[in-house]
């Protein structure tokens, strides 16, 4: 049982570039979520989504998108990356309920220069 | 938006020490969770409350859902050096999503 897997694990970007952050879970979660965790810091929340077709923006959204097709699937999308995005990204899943809380896939690391 | 104090920001402990932690809502909830992460590594669920003085242990590990359910404390006995990381604590917030602390950093005093 895989539970959430992120790739790529390191990604260097320049200013300007493009990418997709990927993730995949197996649990057959409905709840997804995204989170970036800057240095020394807390996580904040950038998107999540209940179900496949429906996301929601989070505290922190703006130069990110999102979309969820699949149960399994929920890609973060950065487009003309900025230093500012500089980060640990985290994607979590959950099932119903909060008896579990959030299983996290262990992080994508950007650097954008 | 929700208000969660965690405290405190950081600390050093020493093998063998009990370490205390906790968090402050300015709301009521119904659920706390505690969660640690790993240097480099996404974060665990240690433990979860459900109950408005609920004391659960984990290993070494307590938690406690205070009686007002505003506050949550964590305690570690008898640290040992894999213990450190950052602890988060987390409300189950109504809207679909966890509301996390800021974080408990624990290192190792040399």
């Amino acid at each position: 049982n895989a539970g959430v897997t992120q790739t790529p694990k390191f990604r260097i970007l320049k200013i300007g570039q493009s990418m997709t952050l990927q993730c995949t879970q197996d649990m057959n979660h409905n709840y997804m979520y995204w989170y970036r965790q800057d240095p020394g810091m807390g996580l904040k929340l950038i998107y999540y989504s209940v179900g496949a077709g429906i996301t929601d923006k989070g505290e922190v959204p703006n130069g990110y998108n999102v979309s969820r097709s699949t149960t399994e699937d929920f890609p973060l999308r950065l487009e003309l990356a900025a230093p500012s995005q500089t980060s640990v990204y985290f994607c979590a899943s959950r099932e119903y309920g909060w008896e579990y809380g959030y299983t996290f896939g262990s992080g994508t690391r950007l650097t954008v220069v | 938006g929700q208000q969660l104090n965690q405290n405190p920001q950081s600390m050093f402990i020493q093998e063998g020490e009990d370490v205390s932690m906790n968090c402050t809502s300015s709301s009521i909830f119904n659920t706390w969770l505690w969660y640690k992460q790993d240097p480099g590594e996404g974060p665990v669920l240690l433990i979860a409350l459900y109950k408005a003085g609920e004391l659960t242990s984990n290993g070494r590990l307590t938690a406690q859902f205070g009686i007002t359910r505003k506050d949550s404390f964590l305690n570690i006995s008898a640290s040992i050096p894999s213990d450190v990381g950052i602890y988060f604590c987390a409300l189950g917030e109504y809207g679909n999503k966890l509301v996390f602390g800021a974080g408990t950093i624990l290192r190792v005093k040399s």
